[in-house]
């Protein structure tokens, strides 16, 4: 079985201060990792994926994270946030097979003030 | 891109009432669908898996008999809250994928359900 551990449930920034919103998963299989990001009241939109190749994946929105396979992490970062990226950011993970149900964290919320 | 709506968005209902969720892929077809319960502040469950025409496959701990899924086409999956009642109150969401498209999940943008 899967797990996904977010080892922060909420993290306080500054505006245009970086920021590291931490994923560790577990399991025995290879996987494929997600991150997801919801705003209040609002579905889940994709942010990044890991499938396979390139382990540094990046958004169009300046996030990106670095597939760790030693360390099963699998970090969200960005250099420097906006009061907008004030949201709920999920990891989740799911084996690398279509069809399957994703395994997500308790996710981590970040907020972004001025 | 890939589109899923959920109807109704948002919906209030008398305890030992049932209601029925949809999840529709609008430009896709999705062979699986999926359905997931938030609680407030609280991260996404698995309830279960959907696949067209075949019975849906709940995780453990979800009562089949009270949460009711229907996957009768490609594009349409539909959730059943039967006799509902207040600690059913959740936000209800529904993914769908398709081959083609990776192994990606499309997310409708959820269903609040509060049953007084």
């Amino acid at each position: 079985a899967q797990s996904v551990t977010q080892l922060d449930s909420q993290v306080p920034v500054f505006e245009e201060a970086p920021v590291e919103l931490r994923c560790n998963y577990s399991s025995s299989v290879s996987v494929y990792l997600f991150w997801y990001v919801q705003y209040p009241n609002q579905g889940l939109q994709l942010l990044l994926k890991y499938l396979s190749g390139s382990t540094l994946v990046k958004s169009i929105n300046g996030f990106e994270a670095e597939f760790n396979k030693s360390q099963t992490s699998f970090h969200l970062r960005k250099p420097s946030v906006h009061i907008s990226d004030t949201a709920e950011y999920f990891c989740a993970v799911s084996v690398n097979q279509a069809g399957t149900a994703l395994i997500f964290g308790k996710g981590t919320t970040l907020s972004v003030s001025s | 891109g890939a589109v899923v709506s959920q109807h109704p968005s948002w919906v209030i209902c008398k305890s030992g009432t049932s209601v029925k969720i949809e999840c529709r892929s609008l430009d896709f077809q999705a062979t699986t669908m999926f359905w997931y319960r938030q609680f407030p502040k609280q991260s996404l469950m698995l309830m279960a898996t959907s696949n067209e025409g075949s019975k849906a496959t709940y995780e453990q701990g979800v009562e089949k008999d009270k949460f009711l899924i229907n996957h009768a086409s490609l594009t349409l999956s539909t959730l059943t809250v039967t006799s509902a009642h207040p600690e059913d109150s959740s936000f209800y969401i529904c993914s769908a994928s398709a081959p083609g498209r990776g192994y990606e999940q499309y997310f409708g943008p959820g269903t609040r359900l509060t049953v007084t």
